[in-house]
């Protein structure tokens, strides 16, 4: 992801179509990674999340990626509604003995009717 | 309650002025997050605490800032002589020590205006 403090890039995707947001982490001891939804006004919520012994894991909807070797989490939202427009973040745990997360820097999702 | 609360959810103050912001984390939660989110920018990590160890305050981005927690309950962030380089919403989260669990889950935030 972008270091924090830019403005966050956009993904604009039609309704009806599948989402792809990425996001590339730094810390290759990390073991944990999540994905995290913000809706504007909202603190963010938790969507889903992956260990490092697994490169695929589905929820309703999403799906995460999870790629070791180039250090590549994604978010893979199908059937995009106008309810998922939002931003995204990943977060990743450095494998740290407290477990305090790390966040990217975000991408914004809108969605066109 | 059920999750994290923040209060004031909406803080104006002057210049100069000193706020506190307050944190209700999730009951049992032993991890606590204070986050700073400058308007359409990403999260900006200010400060960590994990039990009864050392807080890790290497996001706090001066002095003016500090951050206590009483326990494993309610944590205050303080802002002193307030700039307007401050204004931002600030987010805390709370979350059990194996994170695996869910991760972190946030409160709403207390959006901060210095004038």
């Amino acid at each position: 992801g972008e270091s924090v403090g830019l403005h966050l890039p956009t993904l604009s995707v039609q309704e009806g179509d599948n989402s792809i947001i990425n996001c590339a982490y730094s810390n290759s001891a990390s073991d944990y990674f999540i994905w995290y939804k913000q809706e504007s006004g909202k603190g963010p919520q938790f969507i889903i999340d992956i260990r490092s012994n697994m490169d695929k894991r589905q929820g309703q909807r999403v799906t995460v990626l999870l790629n070791k070797t180039v250090k590549h989490l994604s978010l893979q939202i199908a059937a995009t509604q106008p309810g998922d427009s939002a931003v995204y973040f990943c977060a990743e745990n450095g494998n740290n003995a407290g477990n305090m997360l790390t966040f990217g820097g975000g991408t914004r999702l809108m969605v066109k009717p | 309650g059920a999750g994290v609360s923040q209060s004031p959810s909406n803080k104006v103050t002057e210049k100069g002025k000193d706020v506190e912001l307050r944190c209700d984390p999730i009951s049992g939660h032993t991890a606590l997050y204070w986050y700073r989110q400058r308007l359409g920018q990403g999260l900006e990590f200010l400060i960590y605490f994990q039990g009864n160890s050392a807080p890790d305050k290497s996001g706090l981005p001066s002095d003016r800032f500090s951050a206590e927690r009483t326990g494993e309950s309610v944590s205050t962030l303080t802002i002193q002589r307030t700039q307007q380089e401050d204004s931002a919403v600030y987010l805390c989260a709370s979350s059990l020590i194996e994170v695996g669990a869910g991760g972190s889950f946030f409160g709403p935030g207390t959006r901060l205006t210095v004038l």
